[in-house]
């Protein structure tokens, strides 16, 4: 059964300073692993999607790496800002899933502080 | 613009009673799921639908009922069976395709009375 944890679930950092989010994964047959933004009290948005194919897809300060055969992949944000501050969910979908169903870590909550 | 509304934003339960939570996608997504989410938690699925007229279990399907009659229609239904219905619910679709992004709604947070 996959299972997807996040360290740490929670991190605190000054503006400016570079976030490093981890996330990682038991079963390495996946279509691909999704990063999402969640602000307290909403739904998810997508920030990124990495196929199994790719290494690392990058948007603006954004920049995920993913490494299959280890079972981890790793969010960074640069230069931080105080409207960064949120929680940052990943999440996989398996081969063996049916549905496509996604399977969810638990989630890192960032404070970047001004 | 193209997006996914789920409503009400709050909604709460009496001892006994259904609550039915509504999804509507106008993104012509044919996959669409619903989410559970508790405290501090990652989301689990209470069940999807690939297609109209077809929907599946997902991991926690017990208490909970749906339908899907339209493309763009997922409503779900919180029955007296569920104990601990207290949540946020989040309703997300995707594309056809294993790499397409699932796009999320604003949720439902269903308390109890």
């Amino acid at each position: 059964k996959q299972e997807v944890t996040q360290i740490p679930a929670a991190l605190s950092v000054p503006e400016g300073e570079n976030l490093v989010l981890n996330c990682s994964f038991t079963d390495s047959a996946i279509y691909n692993l999704q990063w999402f933004r969640q602000d307290p009290g909403k739904g998810l948005t997508s920030l990124l999607l990495i196929q199994s194919s790719q290494r690392e897809q990058t948007s603006g300060r954004l920049n995920a790496s993913l490494d299959k055969s280890s079972g981890r992949s790793t969010l960074y944000i640069a230069a931080s800002q105080p409207g960064d501050s949120a929680t940052y969910l990943c999440a996989v979908i398996g081969i063996k899933a049916a549905g496509n169903k996604l399977t969810f870590g638990g989630g890192t909550r960032v404070l970047v502080k001004p | 613009d193209g997006g996914i509304t789920q409503s009400p934003k709050y909604l709460f339960r009496k001892e006994g009673q259904n609550v039915t939570l509504s999804c509507e996608q106008n993104l012509n997504h044919d996959a669409m799921y619903w989410y559970r989410q508790d405290p501090g938690q990652g989301l689990r699925l209470i069940y999807y639908s690939q297609i109209v007229n077809d929907f599946q279990k997902g991991d926690i399907a017990e208490g909970y009922s749906v339908s899907r009659e339209k493309k763009e229609s997922f409503p779900l239904t919180v029955t007296s069976a569920q104990k601990n219905p207290t949540a946020f619910y989040l309703c997300a679709s995707t594309g056809q395709g294993s790499n397409q992004p699932q796009h999320f709604g604003d949720g439902t947070r269903l308390s109890i009375l």
